[in-house]
């Protein structure tokens, strides 16, 4: 089965800073896809960044880039110069690319900016 | 409208009550979720509807019921909740031909079981 793992409940980060959000999964499979979603206190998931598992090179997304190490099973989410407006909640998912549109969520961390 | 759109936001609802929950999706997308969103838990998947065909059904109870009319619309019809069934329901929507088939949110509807 499937898993993801979150272990920062809660991260802190002073505005212009750049912070890293830690994510691990754990997959039997060769080919999948990773996620990272942004979950503002509306609800609303808003997705950031795609890494597939045979892209050679990390995603970027303007000031989002994914760490991707695949032999750690590791895809961390780096935020560069932070904005106030980026605290929220912030979800690593995990997709089958076998044919499943199944996505496999992480519990989140809580990014906090402070001015 | 664009995007994903959900109604209504908020909900109590008790116990014996029948209520439905309306998601719409305003991008041409073939495929359509509900997810459970509880406190300190991941998102679970309940549903997922492609080309308005169920293909994925993740162990839910019956006392939820989805109904998928077409490919824009998506309901979620509730009776004789638990109070442990409060939680922010999220609504979904993909595309296969899309880069990354990436899911796209609506905004969630808040549902409190009295």
């Amino acid at each position: 089965a499937q898993k993801i793992t979150q272990t920062q409940p809660g991260m802190f980060v002073q505005e212009k800073e750049a912070v890293t959000l830690d994510c691990t999964y754990d997959t039997s499979d060769q080919s999948y896809g990773l996620f990272w979603y942004k979950q503002p206190s509306s609800g609303e998931m808003i997705f950031l960044i795609y890494q597939g598992s045979y892209d050679e090179q990390n995603a970027t997304e303007g000031r989002y880039s994914l760490n991707f190490q695949k032999a750690r099973k590791s895809a961390n989410l780096v935020i560069s110069a932070s904005q106030l407006g980026d605290s929220a909640m912030y979800f690593c998912a995990m997709r089958d690319q076998g044919g499943s549109e199944k996505l496999v969520f992480g519990k989140g961390t809580k990014l906090t900016v402070n001015p | 409208e664009t995007g994903v759109t959900q109604t209504p936001r908020h909900l109590v609802m008790g116990m014996t009550n029948k209520k439905s929950l309306k998601c719409e999706q305003h991008l041409g997308h073939n495929a359509m979720y509900w997810y459970k969103q509880s406190a300190k838990k991941p998102l679970e998947l309940m549903f997922v509807y492609s080309l308005e065909e169920r293909v994925e059904n993740n162990s839910v109870p019956s006392r939820f019921s989805p109904e998928c009319p077409n490919s824009s619309h998506l309901f979620l019809h509730l009776h004789t909740l638990q109070p442990e069934d409060s939680a922010l329901y999220l609504c979904a929507s993909s595309q296969d031909s899309t880069r990354y088939n990436e899911q796209f949110f609506g905004p969630g509807t808040r549902l409190t079981v009295l």
